[in-house]
């Protein structure tokens, strides 16, 4: 089983807000992680978005819209990418980030979709 | 603005070597800690390797298995990797990356196994 699990796809209306989340591996407890969100479009490097550990410890990137946000949700041992207000230019893959045993781990990815 | 610039990918055989680089400018590269990133087309991101400012402490992919060596020069403000052993699973585009933050990216350079 794959230490970070996201959902491969999630769409959504322009105007609304998404939640892409990013669940570690049973056995593995989201609270002490700080965890990564990273935005690649096609034919484009990732470009990071921001990090999230808990509401004191927290960055958004530079130049990243506050529209961009990050959580967590304890009971369901996961990390989450919060867009409100959903454009057409988010439409993207989103990976999560966490250090892991001395490495760095991705998760999958979701593509998000705006229609 | 910050700017990292990959080289040196190309077509190589199996078994082969080939050096990448990574030209790092606006900031000061001697002070941040830098990773090496690859994705083949059309699928994740998967971490290699890192290494501090220092180069005192350094981490690898478990599933190189010794293959890869990252290296830096920082009066040259440059990293580097160094692939022995290549195998077609190694066919991808190599990113570097800034930081433990993964903040800044370059463009990549593909790096293609095939004989």
């Amino acid at each position: 089983q794959a230490v970070l699990t996201q959902p491969s796809s999630l769409s959504a209306s322009p105007g609304a807000s998404a939640s892409l989340t990013c669940t570690l591996r049973s056995g593995i407890n989201v609270a002490p992680y700080r965890m990564y969100w990273y935005q690649q479009k096609p034919g484009s490097p990732p470009q990071y978005l921001l990090r999230y550990k808990s509401d004191s410890d927290k960055q958004q990137g530079s130049g990243v819209p506050s529209r961009f946000s990050g959580s967590k949700d304890a009971s369901a041992n996961a990390g989450i990418l919060l867009i409100s207000g959903l454009q057409s230019e988010d439409e993207a893959d989103y990976y999560c980030m966490i250090w892991y045993n001395r490495a760095s781990v991705f998760g999958g990815g979701t593509k998000l979709t705006v229609l | 603005e910050v700017q990292l610039v990959e080289s040196g990918g190309g077509l190589v055989q199996p078994g082969g070597s080939l050096r990448l680089s990574c030209a790092a400018s606006g900031f000061t590269f001697s002070t941040f800690s830098m990773n090496w990133v690859r994705q083949v087309p059309g699928k994740g991101l998967d971490w290699v390797s890192y290494i501090n400012s220092g180069s005192d402490t350094i981490y690898y992919a478990d599933s190189l298995k010794g293959r890869f060596t990252i290296s830096r020069d920082n009066a040259k403000d440059s990293l580097y990797l160094q692939m022995d052993s290549l195998r077609d699973e190694d066919t991808a585009v190599y990113y570097c990356a800034r930081d433990d933050d993964f903040d800044s990216w370059g463009q990549g350079t593909l790096v293609t196994v095939s004989s």
